[in-house]
Parts: C-alpha cells; structure tokens; sequence
C-alpha cells in the first residue's frame, strides 16, 4: 500500500461542475506536490507546499485551486474545467523540498472533463 | 530553464536480456540531482535510481544501473536480466541543487516491453 493515497481515483466531470482531488500522505513528509501527466506530454508541476514556501507555476488556470490544511493533506480544488484538462493528476510528497529528496508519488486522479 | 529528453518513445527487449534507456539533459548548473522513475500499468510512479551530480561513481540498484556522463549530459538507465515485471513507462528526472529552480524536470518518457 502506497504511503501516498489519492482519491478519487477516477473522475468524470462536467465543464460547470466543482470538485476536489483529495492527496493524504502517512511517510512524516512536510512537502507535497501537485503534477499534470497528459498523453505524449512531459509531467507538468502545478503546486508545491512545503513548510518553507508555496510555489505555484504561473501557467496552471486559476480554475486550479490548491489547499494544504496540514503537511499530511493537499487538495485540488476543481470548477469550470475545461475539456483539455483532462488528464492524470498525481500528487507526490517528500521530506523537505530540496533538491536530494526523493519525491513519493500517489496512483494518481484520472480527470475527465465532458 | 532545464531541460530532459528522452529520444527513444519506445523500447522492447527479450526477458533476460540488457536494454539500455537513453536521457540527456541541458543544464548549466553544476550541482544537480538525476532520477529515474518507472510507471507501471497500476500508474504510481516509482523511484527506481538516483545520481547525484557531485559523484563521479554510477549508481547502482540491484538490476539497475546508470551510465552518468556529465561532460555530455547524458544520463542513460541500464535495466540487466529484464524480468516481465519491468515494462512501464520509464521518465528520467532533473532536480537543481539549490535556488527557486529546484523542482522536478521530467522527460517525455520511454514505455519499455518486455517479451517473453
């Protein structure tokens, strides 16, 4: 059993509709990450959270939401989504975010968006 | 901006035998981290190697070994005894030492087949 949960694992939408991608992580890690893995596409950072920052890549839509209540918990927050943004979300965590820590990936969110 | 390639998309190889994943990266950095992850069918990706830009020795995992060469920025995967187990998509990572630059770099990815 992975240390890093995701859910739900797969998620059908509709463009007006809001949901939440839900990443929960049980290894003590205090950083945690949001990616984007489209078909043919190099895996994409969306969000970090770590205790010394929060990092956001200035492409991600502001339909992208992201919530870090504790070090243990991240949410994506979903809402008039588009149909290219279907895709494999995966959330990842590690001790610490700098370069030598090897990130810890969850089984992912499949998102599609009608 | 970092940048990692993967120039081969698809790689097969017998069961048993040694197949070779080719990365190269574009860096001018000099302290940096390199990765490969496997991602199977069940989608979790999973470390399988780390390089550390400092060491000049090639990391090794059981049945997995890199060949780093930094002058030409190549950072290639050598899988020996290749077990069915092995087939996923293979991504080779760039992580920078230090600065805001720090995050992970992906290639596009190499799905690997093993025959039986």
């Amino acid at each position: 059993e992975t240390g890093v949960t995701q859910t739900p694992r797969h998620l059908v939408m509709g463009m007006t509709n809001k949901k939440s991608l839900k990443c929960e992580q049980h290894l003590g890690h205090n950083a945690m990450y949001w990616y984007k893995q489209s078909a043919k596409k190099p895996l994409e950072l969306m969000f970090v959270y770590s205790l010394e920052e929060r990092v956001e890549n200035n492409s991600v839509p502001s339909r992208f939401s992201p919530e870090c209540p504790n070090s243990s918990h991240l949410f994506l927050h979903l809402h008039t989504l588009q149909p290219e943004d279907s895709a494999l979300y995966l959330c990842a965590s590690s001790r610490g975010n700098s370069g030598a820590n090897v990130l810890t990936f969850g089984a992912g969110s499949r998102l599609t968006v009608l | 901006a970092q940048t990692v390639t993967q120039s081969q998309p698809e790689m097969s190889v017998q069961e048993a035998e040694t197949v070779t994943l080719s990365c190269t990266y574009d860096t001018s950095e000099s302290d940096y981290y390199l990765f490969w992850y496997k991602q199977p069918p069940s989608r979790q990706m999973i470390l399988v190697i780390r390089q550390e830009a400092y060491k000049q020795q090639n990391a090794t995992e059981n049945r997995f070994s890199v060949n780093f060469q930094k002058a030409a920025k190549s950072f290639s995967l050598k899988i020996s005894d290749s077990q069915l187990g092995d087939a996923a998509m293979y991504f080779c990572a760039y992580r920078s030492a230090v600065g805001s630059a720090r995050q992970l770099t992906f290639g596009s990815g190499t799905q690997l087949t093993v025959l039986p």
